[in-house]
This record gives C-alpha cells, sequence and structure tokens, in this order.
C-alpha cells in the first residue's frame, strides 16, 4: 500500500544534540512538507520541497535544516540551535505544490531533555 | 498573510445528533481550498472534506458537509448523525491556488461524543 513512513515514532535527545528524523514516501508525490504540532498551536509549516533537490523555509524554520536528494525521502534535522524542539512532527506530501489537500505521516514525538 | 480561526476549542456531540464546528478565515484571494482534517487520538491526519472557492455548491461527504459563505469568509463543517468514533481534533486549513503556497492550519476544535 502507497502511504509516508515517519520513523521512529518516539525520539528521546539530549540537548544540545543535533537529531534527524525520516519521513519516507512511496507515493510518487512531488511536494514533501514539514510539520510541528504544539498544543493549542495547531500545525505550523517548517520546511517545504516542490522537486527533488529545492526547497523553501515555511513560518518556522529557524533552528531546523532539511535535504531532498531523492523524490521518495526528506528528512528533517532539528539542530542544537532550535530553542523549543520539544514536539510533535508531521510529514506530508502532495503530488504537487498546486494540488489540494494532503497525505500525512502518523508523526514523530521528539522529546529533548 | 492569511490566517485561520477556529474559536471553538472543544465540543461536545450526542451520539447520533449534529454538530457545527466552525472556522472563518481571512484572505485577499478569490481562488483558494479550503479543508477540514481530523486528528484522532492515534494523531494521524485524515482528510474529512474539501471546498473549492470558486465552486457555489457546499462540498459533502456522507455524513460530513459544509456550510462555505465566502463572502464572510466562513467555513463551517457540520457533522450529521454523530458516532462515537467522530470523537477527535478537528482542524480547518486554506491554501491559495494558482501558485507554490502552504496549508494554513486553525488551532483546532476537540469534539468528544457522548453516549
Amino acid at each position: 500500500d502507497g502511504g509516508i513512513t515517519q520513523s521512529p515514532k518516539y525520539l528521546f535527545r539530549k540537548e544540545g544534540q543535533n537529531v534527524t528524523l525520516s519521513c519516507e514516501q512511496n507515493l510518487n508525490h512531488d511536494a514533501m512538507y514539514w510539520y510541528r504540532q504544539d498544543p493549542g498551536q495547531g500545525l505550523r509549516l517548517i520546511y517545504y520541497s516542490q522537486i527533488v533537490n529545492d526547497f523553501q523555509k515555511g513560518d518556522i524554520a529557524e533552528g531546523y535544516s532539511v535535504s531532498r536528494e531523492k523524490k521518495e525521502s526528506f528528512p528533517l534535522t532539528v539542530t542544537s540551535a532550535q530553542k523549543n524542539p520539544t514536539a510533535f512532527y508531521l510529514c506530508a506530501s502532495s503530488i504537487g505544490v498546486l494540488q489540494g489537500g494532503y497525505t500525512f505521516g502518523s508523526g514523530t514525538r521528539l522529546t529533548v531533555v | 498573510a492569511q490566517t485561520v480561526t477556529q474559536s471553538q476549542p472543544e465540543m461536545s456531540v450526542q451520539e447520533a445528533e449534529t454538530v457545527t464546528l466552525s472556522c472563518t478565515y481571512d484572505t485577499s484571494e478569490s481562488d483558494y481550498y479550503l479543508f477540514w482534517y481530523k486528528q484522532p487520538p492515534s494523531r494521524q491526519m485524515i482528510l474529512v472534506i474539501r471546498q473549492e472557492a470558486y465552486k457555489q455548491q457546499n462540498a459533502t461527504e456522507n455524513r460530513f458537509s459544509v456550510n462555505f459563505q465566502k463572502a464572510a469568509k466562513s467555513f463551517s463543517l457540520k457533522i450529521s448523525d454523530s458516532q462515537l468514533g467522530d470523537a477527535a481534533m478537528y482542524f480547518c486549513a486554506y491554501r491559495k491556488s494558482g501558485t507554490a503556497s502552504k496549508l494554513t492550519f486553525g488551532t483546532g476544535t476537540r469534539l468528544q461524543v457522548t453516549l
């Protein structure tokens, strides 16, 4: 079945360490996105990518980095520069940025201690 | 910048009854999409319904329907014959069309379904 796989489901890291969240899709979608979800704030866009080797900053890109070397993969690195990294992270994809709704992964809960 | 407002942090409905979740948005665009997403306790985001702004007819999907008022910039979701499985967070979202753009979400409404 086609879908988006995020791994791991739960991730714990010490403060000051970089951590990379995985997002893989087999839907042949062109566009991929990373959102952060905090209680009471809905979903906020971190980065998005329309095609391979191209990506744009979203609303809250500071402290994060991404790469898009393959169509299927869009990993997100949470760097030590991110002041409040503990959150739920959702990856999504769509056929194209011009298209309608997104397909979401099941998310990664990152806890930094 | 586009904003999406959901003014009801929590709502409750009895099983088999009807409930309406509110959403307003702010945009200067004339062509755009609106969505309702459901996030159950599993936290998987599920697309419930979608509305194109150029369509006057309100979208429906089985027990889910919307009341789209373009002039008022209002996009409410009506759930009929509520079921226990409808209990979830519901997010309203907006995206302008015709150019590379992001999906902007509201802060969500938590829906409880009681027996």
